[in-house]
């Protein structure tokens, strides 16, 4: 069975500081790997995913994820982080060719301090 | 990219009662899902709800707790059954687009029960 692993709870950072927030994913294949941001009151969007191709994915409002198969590692940055970020961002693996099933990680709520 | 409507918000409920959560979806989808949301925690998938047919529910769950229907292609509902504290959650739905590769996600709805 898949499962995802983001060992972080709760990160801190300054508004301006880079970030990185792991995510660590069990499968057989290769994986649909997603990152989704739900800031308080809100649904899930999505910031970004990846299928295949280049390891590196953009996504939007400025975050990157890089997808590391021999780590089975699928960790998003973001060069310079905004107070709007603070938010809960999940990362989710789903079967190969498909987004239909997904399973999420606990998720890491991000805090920005100014 | 879809847009995802959920009614009720929030609602607060006495045990012992039923709610039903209705979704809309603005445009055409493959695949509806139903994810739970317990306080602090990640999302669980309780069933994907199936057109015209019984909904397909993950280990856990059963039909006589979280009846779940889907008359046509971009509407469903999911109803909580006999409800006790243990089911406030948030309850979230969600769509496969077309292209089978993102899933959009409703706003939620908060459920609280006494």
């Amino acid at each position: 069975a898949q499962s995802v692993t983001q060992p972080d709870i709760h990160i801190t950072v300054s508004e301006g500081a880079s970030l990185e927030l792991r995510c660590n994913y069990s499968y057989g294949a290769t994986p649909y790997l997603f990152w989704y941001v739900q800031s308080p009151g809100q649904g899930l969007q999505l910031l970004l995913k990846y299928f295949s191709g280049d390891t590196l994915v953009q996504g939007i409002k400025g975050f990157e994820a890089e997808f590391k198969r021999s780590q089975s590692s699928f960790n998003l940055r973001k060069p310079s982080v905004h107070w709007s970020d603070a938010a809960e961002y999940f990362c989710a693996v789903g079967a190969t060719g498909t987004a239909s099933k997904l399973t999420f990680g606990t998720g890491t709520r991000l805090q920005v301090t100014l | 990219s879809a847009v995802i409507s959920q009614k009720p918000s929030r609602d607060i409920c006495q045990r012992g009662t039923s709610l039903t959560i209705q979704c809309q979806v603005d445009s055409q989808v493959t695949m509806m899902f139903w994810y739970r949301q317990q306080p602090g925690q990640s999302l669980t998938l309780i069933a994907t709800a199936n057109q015209g047919s019984e909904a397909t529910y993950e280990s856990g769950f059963v039909i006589d707790k979280f009846p779940i229907s889907r008359p046509n292609l971009t509407f469903s509902t999911l109803t909580v059954s006999n409800m006790s504290p243990e089911d406030s959650s948030i309850y979230l739905c969600s769509a496969l687009g077309l292209g089978y590769n993102e899933q959009f996600f409703g706003p939620g709805t908060r459920l609280t029960v006494l």
